[in-house]
């Protein structure tokens, strides 16, 4: 079975820094790019950042660029989100996604884990 | 604001059909193809549509997809209390180098 499992979410103070994980099982994980995508409570879908299945490619929103690094360990079957410069609007639901069928990040997400929350407050 | 523009909220009652819509520019929809998710709060989106108009295996063929030009839209027939959650419009910007979602709508059976 296809599972994506997030972890390292929690409270981090504004300026402060958290890294997301997420551990993939039941494909063959350096075929496929990854992304992650976050809620915001009471708000629509925004995307984050995507990498390649190589992780020669990585791509970010501009609300996060600058601060936001995603990578990826094929070896491991893992992708990570070093979140640095933490802004409260980052308080989020952060989800992890797979391509359905494509290396690119533009592809769509047929496989998403259930989130790990980010929340930013003094 | 979504670079792609999403009604907020849509309505129907069992059986019937609805549209929504999902419009953007050149550079997005006008370029690539478009991709539907449903998403109910707390859970993980699951996806509808891709690639305009294809179904993921197990989305019933109440299910449907268009595009053209620079607006996609999805259609549900045969309305059912089940539908009724969020759905986003998604596709990838070739000017922002970067995935882009819609608003959301706001599917309600009534």
């Amino acid at each position: 079975e296809v599972q994506l499992l997030e972890s390292g979410g929690g409270l981090a103070q504004p300026g402060g820094s958290l890294r997301l994980s997420c551990a993939a099982s039941g494909f063959t994980f350096r075929g496929y790019a990854m992304s992650w995508v976050r809620q915001v409570l009471g708000k629509g879908l925004e995307w984050v950042s995507g990498i390649s299945g190589s992780g020669g490619g990585t791509y970010y929103a501009d609300s996060v660029k600058g601060r936001f690094t995603i990578s990826r360990d094929n070896s491991k079957n893992t992708v990570s989100l070093q979140m640095n410069i933490l802004r409260v609007e980052d308080t989020a639901l952060y989800f992890c996604a797979k391509t359905r069928d494509s290396n690119h990040p533009g592809d769509a997400f047929d496989v998403w884990g259930h989130g790990t929350v980010v929340t930013v407050s003094s | 604001q979504s670079v792609l523009t999403q009604p907020p909220s849509a309505s129907g009652t069992p059986g019937q059909r609805v549209t929504i819509s999902c419009s953007g520019r050149t550079s997005n929809i006008g370029s690539n193809t478009v991709n539907w998710y449903t998403h109910l709060p707390g859970t993980a989106p699951k996806l509808l549509i891709y690639s305009n108009d294809q179904r993921p295996s197990g989305v019933p063929d109440r299910f449907s997809g268009s595009k053209s030009g620079t607006s996609a839209s999805l259609a549900i027939r045969g309305l059912q209390s089940e539908d009724e959650g969020d759905y986003y419009c998604a596709t990838w910007d070739d000017s922002l180098n970067a995935e882009v979602f819609g608003g959301g709508t706001r599917l309600t059976v009534l």
